[in-house]
């Protein structure tokens, strides 16, 4: 049973760039989101899904994308990276939106 | 505009003591509230969660206390144990239109010393 699995864990890009971060559970679970976590900030919510086809924003969407097209992936784009998007991503899912959410070990991105 | 805040950056106990965790929040519509444990280069864990219409919840060492009028909620570790040492982050959630979304403090870093 993996869980929520990120990759890359790490990953150096160039401003302008654009990058998919990947996010995948084996849970079966319904709703997945996306944080951010800077320092002194704690985790913020970038984007969320509620089920396969649907996706909304959260707190800090702006310079992402996300699509939900399977249960099982929610993959996170970055379209033309900026140094303001370094930060360490994490992907989490959860039976429902009640429900605890389990979360992937992260993706450190950096951008030059 | 931080809707929740954890003010202590850090805390140091020894084992066997009490370890006390504090977060406040300004949000009235928050109605679910959780602690999440994380080590370095891993994902935060579910510890433990309290319902706005409880004040009290106890899972073996862990227990989290919230104070709705004071808008307070703290979390005790009770004995310390120096593989408690992590960051601990406050969240909560609020109904309605925001549906599963949290809203998280900026953490606090336990350290328990032998």
């Amino acid at each position: 049973n993996a869980g929520v699995t990120q990759t890359p864990k790490f990953q150096v890009l160039k401003t302008g760039q654009s990058m998919t971060l990947q996010c995948a559970q084996d849970m079966n679970h319904e709703y997945m989101s996306w944080y951010r976590q800077d320092p002194g900030m704690g985790l913020r919510l970038i984007h969320y899904s509620v089920g396969a086809g649907i996706t909304d924003q959260g707190e800090v969407p702006n310079g992402y994308n996300v699509s939900r097209s399977t249960t099982e992936d929610f993959p996170l784009r970055l379209l033309s990276a900026a140094p303001s998007q370094t930060s360490v991503y994490f992907c989490a899912s959860s039976y429902d939106g009640n429900q605890p959410q389990h979360f992937g070990d992260g993706t450190r991105l950096s951008i030059l | 505009d931080q809707q929740v805040k954890q003010n202590s950056p850090s805390l140091s106990v020894q084992e066997g003591r009490i370890s006390i965790l504090n977060c406040d929040y300004t949000n009235s519509m928050f109605d679910y509230f959780l602690w999440y444990k994380k080590y370095p280069a891993e994902g935060p864990t579910f510890l433990i969660s309290i319902s706005s219409i409880k004040d009290k919840n106890e899972d073996g060492r862990f227990t989290v206390f919230l104070n709705k009028s004071a808008k307070h909620l703290s979390l005790h570790i009770v004995p310390s144990q120096p593989g408690d040492s992590a960051v601990y982050f406050c969240a909560a959630r609020g109904g309605g239109t925001s549906y599963g979304k949290l809203t998280f403090g900026q953490g606090t870093i336990l350290t328990v010393h032998p």
